[in-house]
């Protein structure tokens, strides 16, 4: 499949302050998905987004769909402890069944 | 709330048992996937099956077997792994096996070869 390129790979923040992560692809996707998985869990969804240029919020987090349909952005704000986690994105285009995963970005907040 | 669910969570296996992962959705969904998620490296797509026939197989080694008696129950068999089969092995389902059909994961099972 294809890789997406994700990042930062890794953020250390303080709780309170926002957080910003993206996603970019080579090639062009029909969705962009993004997901947080815990130690020891299954990627939960977040954000769905079909359609580009897309901005999709869910509670303190926003997405976009970028309008060259090769990117996508994930924005939370106001962080706390509880937003630890690592954060995917995946995207799907018009071949195959697969969702093609970046490689996360692991997130802690310290309080 | 996760609608797909997974057993065992965690397993320890020789490299000559056979043991089965087991995974069931309550979405209601039509289409089931097993991915492979390692350490440091990309979630990897396995197996698709769609209304209990599978449309899609990765070029996944043949001591992975996946079975799917119903829409709501996958299976995957495992026998003579290798220890860099360790790794959380996911199910997923989506309401079908369309290109962009929402996935809604399960929590995995660990699986550690000795």
């Amino acid at each position: 499949g294809q890789q997406l390129n994700q990042s930062p790979q890794s953020m250390f923040i303080q709780e309170g302050e926002d957080v910003s992560m993206n996603c970019t692809s080579s090639s062009i996707f029909n969705t962009w998905l993004w997901y947080k998985q815990d130690p020891g869990e299954g990627p939960v969804l977040l954000i769905a987004l079909y359609k580009a240029g897309e901005l999709t919020s869910n509670g303190r987090l926003t997405a976009q769909f970028g309008i060259t349909r090769k990117d996508s952005f994930l924005n939370i704000s106001a962080s706390i402890p509880s937003d630890v986690g690592i954060y995917f994105c995946a995207g799907s285009s018009n071949s195959g069944y697969a969702l093609n995963f970046g490689k996360g970005t692991s997130l802690l907040v310290t309080p | 709330e996760t609608g797909v669910t997974q057993t065992p969570r965690h397993l320890v296996m020789g490299m000559t048992n056979k043991k089965s992962l087991k995974c069931e959705q309550h979405l209601g969904h039509n289409a089931m996937y097993w991915y492979k998620q390692s350490a440091k490296k990309p979630l990897e797509l396995m197996f698709v099956y769609s209304l209990e026939e599978r449309v899609e197989n990765n070029s996944v080694p043949s001591r992975f077997s996946p079975e799917c008696p119903n829409s709501s129950h996958l299976f995957l068999h495992l026998h003579t792994l290798q220890p860099e089969d360790s790794a959380l092995y996911l199910c997923a389902s989506s309401h079908a096996a369309g290109i962009s059909d929402t996935q809604y994961f399960g929590p995995g099972t660990r699986l550690t070869v000795l």
